[in-house]
């Protein structure tokens, strides 16, 4: 059975802080999704990423397949970036996507 | 380029009514999934549709609940005789393709109330 746990469930930060939520997962889990969830409830999809990194502007996502974590990094973070972080994981040539208990986000100006 | 759209965006059902949600994937996209997410719990797979085939219904529960995605028009996720438990938000995703390495975009949801 695939399994996602994320850290920590609940993250408050300075304006202009260096943000990380981090992402453990189980065996059989070979790509990695995040997703934003805004207060206003809509999912927006991030990054997918099975090796490596990847950045989109002030977000960050790197996986470490060896050890079965990722982790989502946010520069320099801003009010607006307070939301719920949701990370899934997909198995191989599967679509079905395993989601962690979310991480929110509050940014204080 | 439209997104995913779902509606109604929020809906209000007495106990023993039916719920009807639609979901119209991206332009593109012929591969539609649906997800429930209770209050203060993550969301969890319901069902994977493709058009006029239902794919994998193992998260979807076995009575009252069904759902279809036609040649013409949206996805509906029907709920037939809604108990207060159904209360929660049902969100739609759809992809080109399948697979795990797909990126899936999400509509808005509806927010499903029972009174």
């Amino acid at each position: 059975k695939n399994e996602v746990e994320q850290s920590p469930q609940n993250l408050t930060a300075q304006e202009g802080e260096f943000i990380t939520i981090n992402c453990s997962y189980s065996v059989g889990i070979s790509a990695l999704h995040w997703l934003q969830q805004h207060p206003g409830g809509g999912i927006v999809s991030l990054f997918m990423l099975s090796s490596g990194k990847k950045k989109h502007g002030r977000l960050i996502a790197t996986i470490n397949i060896q050890e079965k974590h990722s982790s989502l990094h946010i520069t320099a973070s801003h009010p607006r970036d307070s939301a719920v972080y949701i990370c899934a994981g997909s198995g191989a040539g599967s679509y079905q996507l395993t989601f962690g208990k979310g991480t929110k986000l509050s940014v204080i100006p | 380029n439209a997104g995913v759209m779902q509606n109604p965006r929020h809906l209000v059902r007495r106990r023993g009514q039916e719920a009807r949600l639609r979901c119209s994937p991206m332009k593109g996209h012929s591969h539609v999934y649906w997800y429930r997410q209770l209050p203060e719990e993550g969301l969890k797979f319901m069902v994977y549709l493709q058009k006029e085939n239902i794919i994998d219904e193992s998260g979807m529960p076995k009575e009252r609940f069904s759902a279809e995605f036609p040649k013409e028009g949206p996805s509906i996720l029907r709920i037939q005789q809604v108990v207060r438990g159904d209360s929660a938000a049902y969100f739609c995703a759809s992809s080109p393709r399948t697979g795990g390495k797909e990126t899936q975009y999400f509509g808005p949801g509806t927010r499903l109330l029972v009174l």
